[in-house]
């Protein structure tokens, strides 16, 4: 079992619809959590952090986390065009304190 | 305003050959990282730092070396390129504190032949 799984997709869903990405992770003590988004040929970049149980809101962005299913997820709502990317979920070990990536799921917006 | 910074952006080199990819950042973090993306295997943490001349090996370690003389700068030196290192590097940085955000650089995308 992969440490953080996401399903790399692609994932495509319509202008305007609720976009929904999911990542599990096998490390029962981690305590934060993170969404980077990544366009093609960029660099990732953070659009959100969650640490307590429960949901967390941005703008568009949502992140749900469940820590005793080891889940976490990340809603788009009105999604548009320009959300098209790659999304990565990352997970703090809580052995190390490293990073641990999923290898992302692709999101195509379209119009 | 503060920033990471990567250079060279693109490079192509021969097998063989010693390559050193810089790191530079303003935001006087503690924290330093290297990745490495390719295809089917997301980021991988190459080497790391937690502070002037701390280094620690990541889960891709071998062929790669890391120094770290002063906050801003942690420099990647490949001793002897092999095609099997072309890929696109990340470096990352954080504060060190129990958030441990990390924030990164535009990347260095490099072709060994």
């Amino acid at each position: 079992q992969k440490e953080v799984e996401q399903n790399s997709g692609p994932l495509s869903v319509p202008e305007g619809a609720i976009a929904s990405l999911n990542c599990t992770y096998s490390d029962r003590g981690s305590q934060s959590f993170f969404w980077y988004r990544q366009y093609s040929g960029k660099s990732p970049e953070l659009i959100m952090s969650i640490y307590s149980n429960g949901d967390k809101e941005d703008g568009r962005f949502t992140a749900q986390l469940n820590k005793a299913s080891q889940y976490v997820s990340l809603l788009i709502r009105d999604s548009q065009p320009s959300d098209s990317a790659t999304y990565l979920c990352a997970v703090r070990s809580s052995n190390t304190g490293k990073l641990i990536f999923g290898q992302g799921t692709t999101l195509q917006v379209k119009p | 305003d503060a920033e990471i910074t990567q250079s060279p952006r693109h490079k192509i080199t021969e097998t063989g050959r010693q390559v050193t990819l810089a790191c530079h950042q303003t935001w006087n973090h503690n924290n330093m990282f290297w990745y490495r993306q390719d295809l089917g295997h997301g980021l991988r943490l190459i080497h790391y730092s937690y502070g002037v001349q701390d280094t620690n090996k990541g889960e891709v370690s071998d062929g790669y070396s890391v120094s770290r003389s002063n906050t801003e700068d942690l420099p990647l030196t490949l001793e002897s390129a092999a095609s099997s290192q072309t890929s696109v590097y990340f470096c990352a940085s954080s504060e060190g504190d129990s958030k441990n955000i990390q924030y990164f650089g535009a990347g260095t995308r490099l072709s060994v032949l």
